[in-house]
């Protein structure tokens, strides 16, 4: 199994420029979140969802759009990048639809927005 | 809404002594959780804690969830350098279904 895995690892946007973060997992996990780290913050949860079609909002969601067609992918989409977008994006998953369980994050992909 | 604050910060630690990091929620938890991050690594799932008082150990780490359910420690005994990291907690209530909150972490740095 590949777990949870992330594209791209490293962008750079100019202000205004749109893009969708990649995630996919293999272990057929229902729940899968997309989290922001700024340092001194922690993880904030942006959106998750807790199945196929179904997603709702976390702490963080203004700016971002999310979409659930399949088990296997959630991408997360930046509508008009701006600087206080920059940060390093982890997507996670879990077998418990309520995301009491184990998280499984990937590898993250640092986002610059200039 | 629910907070879950963390302390310390940082916390700098003489290799072989003890720490201990604390994780505080403003409401009661239906479960917590505990994560490692390492330098440029994701987030590493450690431990969950369920009931109340539960206390739980995995060879130099002791994980304790509060009776109220409201706070939680991590306990690490005879530091090494393969410590070194940021330690998370993160919280779920009944009310907030699907919404776990991460603390902001306790970031570990050994000196040999």
């Amino acid at each position: 199994n590949a777990g949870v895995t992330q594209t791209p690892k490293f962008q750079v946007l100019k202000t205004g420029q749109s893009m969708t973060l990649q995630c996919a997992q293999d272990m057929n996990h229902e729940y899968m979140s997309w989290y922001r780290q700024d340092p001194g913050m922690g993880l904030r949860l942006i959106h998750y969802s807790v199945g196929a079609g179904i997603t709702d909002q976390g702490e963080v969601p203004n700016g971002y759009n999310v979409s659930r067609s399949t088990t296997e992918d959630f991408p997360l989409r930046l509508l008009s990048a701006a600087p206080s977008q920059t940060s390093v994006y982890f997507c996670a998953s879990s077998y418990s639809a309520s995301g009491g369980a184990e998280q499984y994050f990937g590898p993250g992909t640092r986002l610059t927005v200039t | 809404g629910q907070q879950v604050m963390q302390i310390p910060q940082y916390q700098h630690v003489q290799e072989g002594e003890d720490f201990t990091t604390y994780c505080n929620s403003s409401t009661t938890l239906s479960n917590i959780q505990w994560y490692k991050q390492r330098p440029g690594g994701h987030p590493v799932f450690l431990i969950q804690l369920v009931k109340s008082g539960e206390v739980k150990k995995q060879k130099r780490l002791t994980f304790q969830f509060g009776e109220a359910k409201k706070n939680s420690s991590l306990h690490i005994t005879a530091t090494q350098t393969t410590d070194v990291g940021t330690y998370f907690c993160a919280g779920l209530t009944t009310d907030s279904w699907g919404k776990l909150q991460f603390g902001a972490g306790t970031q570990v740095v050994v000196t040999p």
